[in-house]
């Protein structure tokens, strides 16, 4: 069972808007650790999306953004293309694990 | 331009060993925190171990007492010895290069798939 809770799916309409959001507990994200986002495309590796919070990598466009607040952290998708189709995963560490954590992921399906 | 390429990974029987090397080309092994993360068939990322600039070690509870993280600074390679190994530890693992600035992982590898089956 994953620390950071992720919603199994989301789905939309290609233009349409999605968010995935990302809850955690009060030794996480609500202790104030930042919270990242890695896309995952079918068979490849992980690729870091969005990291402390609201920050783009060069390279990933500004449709792309995160919040956090609280216990949570949010992905947003604006502009949903056929490319955006992938598993995403919020990542955050836990003081009391003394470790990294993740969520179970959340596919994206573009209708 | 930042590589980092897994190898060593094969299947093994249960109880058994096998050491994963990630080798590091881009920056120094040394100068970040780096970690191996884990995938199982089908499933979500799972955290396995962190090594520190320091040298500081971290394990999930899943692989405490049975896997060991090591680098070489010499080789710019980072390792994962795995012993006792469980049908449960089948999985792509992938190494990791983490961001002091970011705190995020922002490079990874291709993965290498261990296989644990008799």
């Amino acid at each position: 069972q994953a620390v950071l809770t992720q919603p199994p799916s989301v789905s939309g309409a290609p233009g349409q808007r999605v968010t995935i959001s990302c809850t955690g507990s009060s030794s996480n994200i609500g202790a104030g650790y930042d919270v990242h986002w890695y896309q995952q495309l079918p068979g490849t590796a992980p690729k870091l999306l969005i990291f402390a919070n609201n920050n783009r990598p060069s390279g990933v466009p500004d449709r792309v953004s995160g919040s956090k607040s609280g216990t949570s952290a949010s992905l947003a998708i604006t502009g949903l293309q056929a490319e955006d189709e992938a598993d995403y995963y919020c990542q955050s560490y836990d003081s009391s694990l003394s470790g990294y954590v993740f969520g179970a992921g959340t596919k994206v399906t573009v209708l | 331009e930042v590589q980092l390429v897994e190898s060593g990974g094969g299947l093994v029987q249960p109880g058994g060993s096998l050491r994963l090397s990630c080798a590091v080309s881009g920056f120094t092994v040394s100068s970040n925190y780096m970690s191996w993360v884990r995938q199982a068939p089908g499933k979500g990322l799972e955290w396995v171990s962190v090594i520190y600039s320091g040298g500081n070690t971290y394990y999930a509870d899943s692989v405490k007492g049975r896997f060991i993280i090591s680098r070489d600074n010499s080789k710019n390679t980072l390792y994962l010895q795995m012993n006792s190994l469980r049908a449960e530890d089948t999985a792509v693992y992938y190494c990791a290069a983490g961001d002091y600035g970011s705190g995020s992982f922002a490079n990874w590898g291709q993965g290498t798939l261990v296989s644990v089956s008799s």
